[in-house]
């Protein structure tokens, strides 16, 4: 599959504890973006990283929310100390490179539950 | 005032309707793009545009930069066209996305 890949699907978590959402960019993407769509609502903006960089993290929450894009392997969202407002669906897009020109493509997404 | 609005919120059609979705946005942009979300799925990049027309098959987006407006057309539709078309934009000069509330259409057969 040649898609972004996003896991888990579905993850479900007791407050309090952490959450780690992960995204495989399509092959030869070097920038990943994270959304987040809470119930009802529309998606918003997280954080923009390439290779080992946090390029803009204007949407990320200031506590609790972390991302990452290390040299190898995925990208990383990590939600420390879960809350039940953190229950939304979190959405990967990656892209070949900046620019207008250069087209978003999204994962199927990761639907985390607090319990 | 979102800096995106789609209109309508909600849609019903039967098969074969001409459907228009709308799109506004008060910021300067450099592209915009068209997605469509299944209930529980992923998101599909329909269409990236920065001006003029684009066709895929049924589905037509056209944009207009001076009046910061496009819409998405589907002609002939169908009940597989069923889903939340969401229109989003990319803030000019930056490679952030701010994505309108969506549309949700329903085709009836």
């Amino acid at each position: 599959n040649a898609g972004v890949m996003q896991n888990p699907r579905h993850l479900v978590r007791r407050r309090g504890q952490e959450a780690r959402l992960r995204c495989s960019p399509m092959k030869g993407h070097s920038h990943v973006y994270w959304y987040r769509q809470l119930p009802e609502e529309g998606l918003k903006f997280m954080v923009y990283l390439q290779k080992e960089n946090i390029i803009d993290e204007s949407g990320m929450p200031k506590e609790r929310f972390s991302a990452e894009f290390p040299k190898e392997g995925p990208s990383i969202l990590r939600i420390q100390q879960v809350v039940r407002g953190d229950s939304a669906a979190y959405f990967c897009a990656s892209s070949l490179g900046e620019g207008s020109n250069q087209p978003q493509h999204f994962g199927d997404g990761t639907r985390l539950s607090i319990l | 005032k979102n800096e995106v609005e789609q209109s309508p919120q909600n849609l019903t059609a039967q098969e074969g309707e001409f459907i228009t979705i709308n799109c506004s946005y008060s910021v300067g942009i450099s592209a915009l793009h068209w997605l469509q979300q299944h209930p529980g799925g992923g998101i599909v990049s329909l269409f990236m545009l920065s001006s003029g027309k684009k066709k895929h098959g049924r589905l037509i987006a056209t944009i207009n930069i001076q009046e910061k407006h496009s819409s998405l057309h589907i002609t002939a539709s169908h009940p597989r066209d069923s889903a939340v078309y969401i229109c989003a934009v990319r803030i000019y000069n930056t490679d952030k996305l701010i994505f309108g509330t969506g549309t949700r259409l329903q085709v009836f057969p």
